[in-house]
């Protein structure tokens, strides 16, 4: 079953912030965020494991509440490169290597 | 990108005829995956591949096979295609080595846009 993303599109200016989330109905080992630019392949930006490391990015920040399932991503200070539609992939269950399974996505766009 | 390339990138067929896409890389990985994007599913995976031929379906598999006789191609087959299988394909592969130890983080292909007509 696919996680939950939400909202399904923001619309932002330059400088401004946004927060995405992801929900999932089962226990996770792992929050993944992706970006994709418009035509192009998806592109790690993170990781969050369960007990709260988290690797990857400098400027975008994420949390992963593992009682709640949920996983929310922190993009300040937005810049027009933040352009594209994120999304969050989840790993259940209690191996790092399950498969990933991926939200609907959220389209962000980041005006001058 | 990190030595994954699908191919072809752009293909139109008709319904009832087979198909095969290909995913080739030189990483050496030893996990890879085929996923489908349609727009409002984001990215469902069809089939994915732990090894030489070791292979296991996925959420949308359907429709769908797959081959893996060497660790750098893995291979999607339909059938026979049928118009709902039009869509982007993309195939990505992991590791659990490297900075992200434990965890399979994916790689993408630049994808293959399928139209069955």
């Amino acid at each position: 079953q696919q996680p939950v993303q939400s909202p399904q599109a923001v619309i932002l200016r330059e400088g401004e912030d946004a927060v995405i989330n992801c929900s999932s109905s089962k226990a996770l080992y792992s929050v993944h965020w992706y970006r994709q630019k418009h035509g192009e392949a998806p592109v790690f930006l993170m990781i969050l494991l369960k007990g709260g490391e988290q690797k990857g990015h400098e400027k975008i920040s994420a949390s992963f509440n593992e009682k709640k399932q949920q996983s929310s991503l922190y993009l300040t200070a937005s810049q027009l490169s933040y352009s594209g539609t994120y999304f969050c992939g989840t790993v259940a269950g209690g191996t790092s290597y399950g498969k990933l399974t991926f939200g609907q996505g959220t389209i962000l766009t980041v005006h001058p | 990108d990190a030595g994954i390339t699908q191919s072809p990138r752009h293909k139109v067929t008709e319904t009832g005829t087979p198909v095969t896409l290909r995913c080739h890389q030189t990483e050496n990985h030893r996990y890879m995956y085929w996923y489908r994007q349609d727009p409002g599913h984001g990215l469902r995976l069809i089939h994915y591949s732990y090894g030489v031929k070791d292979t296991d379906k996925g959420e949308v598999s359907d429709g769908y096979s797959v081959s893996r006789s060497k660790t750098e191609d893995f291979l999607l087959t339909l059938e026979s295609a049928t118009s709902s299988q039009t869509s982007v394909y993309f195939c990505a592969i992991s590791d659990l080595g490297g900075a992200y130890s434990g965890a399979n983080v994916l790689t993408f292909g630049a994808g293959s846009r399928l139209t069955v007509l």
